[in-house]
């Protein structure tokens, strides 16, 4: 069975410092990496993928990914009160459209 | 949200009376999904569809069925409802290229 596991938290992160959202997955034949974020009481929004191992980087966002320990990251720079969310991460593999969803980090960025 | 609709939004039933969640789009997407969160589990997939009266079951799929006659509207019926169905119920589409899925946003639906 596909897993992908995500600690809980919560995270907790002072204003302006970088948040680390980490996910393992077990499929290697895994090929789409995706994070949402979720506010409370609403529903997720994507806001990075990433298919290729090494960084993508989008605004204060960056994805990582490292296919051989079967690992991706996402990187929060300067964060703000408003990135506090639960961040989900999510796995597709080759040739399917169906996602595994990991179960959500909390984070909580305090002033 | 690309265009995703769930009608109702809240719903309070009893246990045993059927219940019937609407997902509508206006994309065109091929695939449709039903998924369920409940706290400590996450987002589970419940049935999903690729295409016109093609469906199939997801990780937790006993107790609900499904229908889809038209491209954009996918309906999930649970028969005789339970408790244990108390959830939020997010419908959700993907782009055809796989880069993008598009969560509606939500019904919670509470069996009594």
């Amino acid at each position: 069975q596909k897993e992908v596991e995500q600690n809980s938290g919560p995270l907790s992160v002072p204003e302006g410092a970088i948040a680390s959202l980490n996910c393992t997955y077990s499929d290697r034949g895994s090929q789409s990496f995706f994070w949402y974020r979720q506010y409370s009481g609403k529903s997720p929004e994507l806001i990075m993928f990433i298919y290729s191992n090494g960084d993508k980087e989008d605004g204060r966002f960056t994805a990582q990914l490292n296919k051989a320990s079967q690992y991706v990251s996402l990187l929060i720079r300067d964060s703000q009160p408003s990135d506090s969310a639960t961040y989900l991460c999510a796995v597709i593999g080759g040739g399917s459209y169906i996602p595994t969803f990991g179960r959500g980090t909390s984070l909580i960025v305090h002033p | 949200d690309a265009g995703i609709t769930q009608s109702p939004r809240h719903k309070v039933t009893e246990t045993g009376t059927p219940v019937t969640l609407r997902c509508h789009q206006t994309e065109n997407h091929r695939y449709m999904y039903w998924y369920r969160q409940d706290p400590g589990h996450g987002l589970r997939l419940i049935h999903y569809s690729y295409g016109v009266k093609d469906t199939d079951k997801g990780e937790v799929s006993d107790g609900y069925s499904v229908s889809r006659s038209k491209t954009e509207d996918f309906l999930l019926t649970l028969e005789s409802a339970t408790s244990s169905q108390t959830s939020v119920y997010f419908c959700a589409t993907v782009t055809g290229s796989g880069n993008e899925q598009f969560f509606g946003p939500g019904t919670r639906l509470t069996v009594l």
